[in-house]
């Protein structure tokens, strides 16, 4: 079956403990990105990838890493985080200007 | 540097039609429109590409004006499965894609 996942699904941590949010495709597509989204504000990329070792930074990259060292996967880093990182988190991949199938999200809480 | 979408919420009885406009205020690559229920990840629609081609799903289609750098969204004799809200992403030339806040559709019977 076709799909993104994300892992974990929901995660609640402190300020300051670094962690790593993952995320897997198996369609071989290139461009992959997350985005956070927040009530009111819709969703907002963080970074995006056309390929493997290729990341851009998106609208609100400030906080966060990714690397792409494999076409499937896509992880996303926090390494300090902060309540303001307080939020939902979708992983997505498509073709560069196409479909983008979006993972189910991780639901992400810091405090 | 969002696209603005309007309106931001819209209430339609079963059978009615709705526009939903997109705005962006730089040049874009292409037009992005995707629905998303509530608790559920965003679902593609269409895309839409320089040359304001007007592209269709079901009933659901769209436009795009290259030149106003704006885009429709046009939803006939909506159903209930319409329900959901509605973001357009504007994709630049560097294919970054910025969305807009969402369009909350309510469909009542």
């Amino acid at each position: 079956e076709a799909q993104v996942t994300q892992n974990p699904r929901y995660l609640i941590t402190v300020t300051g403990k670094k962690l790593t949010v993952t995320c897997s495709q198996n369609m071989n597509h290139e461009y992959m990105s997350w985005y956070r989204q927040d009530p009111g504000l819709g969703l907002r990329q963080i970074y995006y990838s056309m390929n493997v070792e290729v990341t851009d930074k998106g609208d609100v990259p400030e906080g966060y890493k990714v690397s792409r060292k494999e076409k499937r996967n896509f992880p996303l880093i926090l390494e300090s985080p902060s309540p303001n990182q307080t939020s939902l988190y979708f992983c997505a991949s498509g073709r560069v200007v196409g479909e983008q199938y979006f993972g189910p999200g991780t639901r992400l809480t810091v405090t | 540097q969002q696209p603005v979408q309007s309106p931001q919420a819209v209430i339609l009885r079963e059978g009615e039609d709705a526009v939903i406009n997109c705005s962006s205020s730089k040049a874009l690559y292409s037009v992005h429109w995707y629905r998303q229920k509530h608790g559920e990840a965003p679902v593609f629609l269409m895309i839409l590409l320089k040359g304001g081609e007007q592209k269709g799903h079901e009933k659901i289609s769209a436009s795009f004006n290259e030149k106003k750098q704006q885009s429709s969204l046009y939803l006939t004799a909506s159903q209930l499965s319409y329900s959901g809200t509605y973001f357009c992403g504007a994709m630049d030339s560097n294919y970054q894609l910025i969305w807009g806040a969402g369009t909350k559709l309510i469909i009542k019977p």
